[in-house]
C-alpha cells in the first residue's frame, strides 16, 4: 500500500530557507516521478515541482523557479524539496504526490497518491 | 500556460441530487490528459478521475468524468453525504507546465 509522509514544515523568516522531505513506502521512487503542490490557506491547488522517475529532468513553476530545488535519495525512498528565498505567498501546506503512471512520459501525470501535507509559514 | 475554468464556484444540492460540475480549458488538452480530485477539509485530495473519463481505483461508479478538447464535466450521479467537498480539475501531460482549476464547492442545501 503506498504511504507518502511529508517532514520538514515549521515557521520561517522571510528570505529564509527550508528542506521538506516526502518518505515514500509501498512503491520504488525509481519508478515513479514525483510531485509537490501547494495550498495556501483557504485557497486552491498549486503544482510546485516535478521530478522525473529517472530523476533526470524537474521541472518547476514560475512562481518557484530559481528559489526551490528537488531532488530523491533512492536509497531511503524519499524525495526533498529544498526552498530558499521564501516570501509570504509561499505559505502554504505542502504536498508531496506520486503520479499514477510508472515510467512516465516527459511531463507530470495525473496524481494518484497523496501524502497528509507539512505546513509552511513564512512569517516575520 | 493552459488555464482552467471551473463552474460553478459553488454548488448548493441536497443528498440523492445529480450533480454536474464543468471544467473548461484555455486550449484544447493534449490526449484529454484532464483529471478530477475530491478534498474534504483538513484532508489531502483524492483521485477520482484521471484521462478526462477513467475512474481512479476504488471510486464509486456514482462518479463519472466526460468531455475532450477543452470541455469536461464531472457528473456525480446522487450525492451521498460523504460527497460534499470540493472538486478540483487537473492538467497534465502536455507540457512541464501543470495547472489545477479553481476548485467548485459541493454543499448541502
Amino acid at each position: 500500500q503506498v504511504h507518502l509522509v511529508e517532514s520538514g514544515g515549521g515557521v520561517v523568516q522571510p528570505g529564509g530557507s527550508l528542506r521538506l522531505s516526502c518518505a515514500a513506502s509501498g512503491f520504488t521512487l525509481t519508478d515513479f516521478g514525483m510531485n509537490w503542490v501547494r495550498q495556501a490557506p483557504g485557497k486552491g491547488l498549486e503544482w510546485v515541482t516535478f521530478l522525473r522517475y529517472d530523476g533526470k529532468n524537474q521541472y518547476f513553476a514560475d512562481s518557484v523557479k530559481g528559489r526551490f530545488t528537488v531532488s530523491r535519495d533512492a536509497s531511503k525512498n524519499t524525495v526533498f524539496l529544498q526552498m530558499s528565498g521564501l516570501t509570504a505567498e509561499d505559505t502554504a501546506v505542502y504536498y508531496c504526490a506520486k503520479e499514477g503512471v510508472s515510467g512516465g512520459g516527459l511531463w507530470p501525470r495525473h496524481l494518484d497518491s497523496w501524502g497528509q501535507g507539512t505546513l509552511v509559514t513564512v512569517s516575520s | 500556460d493552459i488555464v482552467l475554468t471551473q463552474s460553478p464556484g459553488t454548488l448548493s444540492l441536497s443528498p440523492g441530487e445529480r450533480a454536474t460540475l464543468s471544467c473548461r480549458a484555455s486550449r484544447a488538452l493534449v490526449s484529454n490528459y484532464l483529471a478530477w480530485y475530491q478534498q474534504k477539509p483538513g484532508q489531502a485530495p483524492r483521485l477520482l478521475i484521471f484521462g478526462a473519463s477513467n475512474r481512479a481505483a476504488g471510486i464509486p461508479e456514482r462518479f463519472s468524468g466526460s468531455g475532450s478538447g477543452t470541455d469536461f464535466t464531472l457528473t456525480i450521479t446522487r450525492l451521498e453525504p460523504e460527497d460534499f467537498a470540493v472538486y478540483y480539475c487537473h492538467q497534465y501531460g502536455s507540457s512541464p507546465q501543470v495547472t489545477f482549476g479553481g476548485g467548485t464547492k459541493v454543499e448541502i442545501k
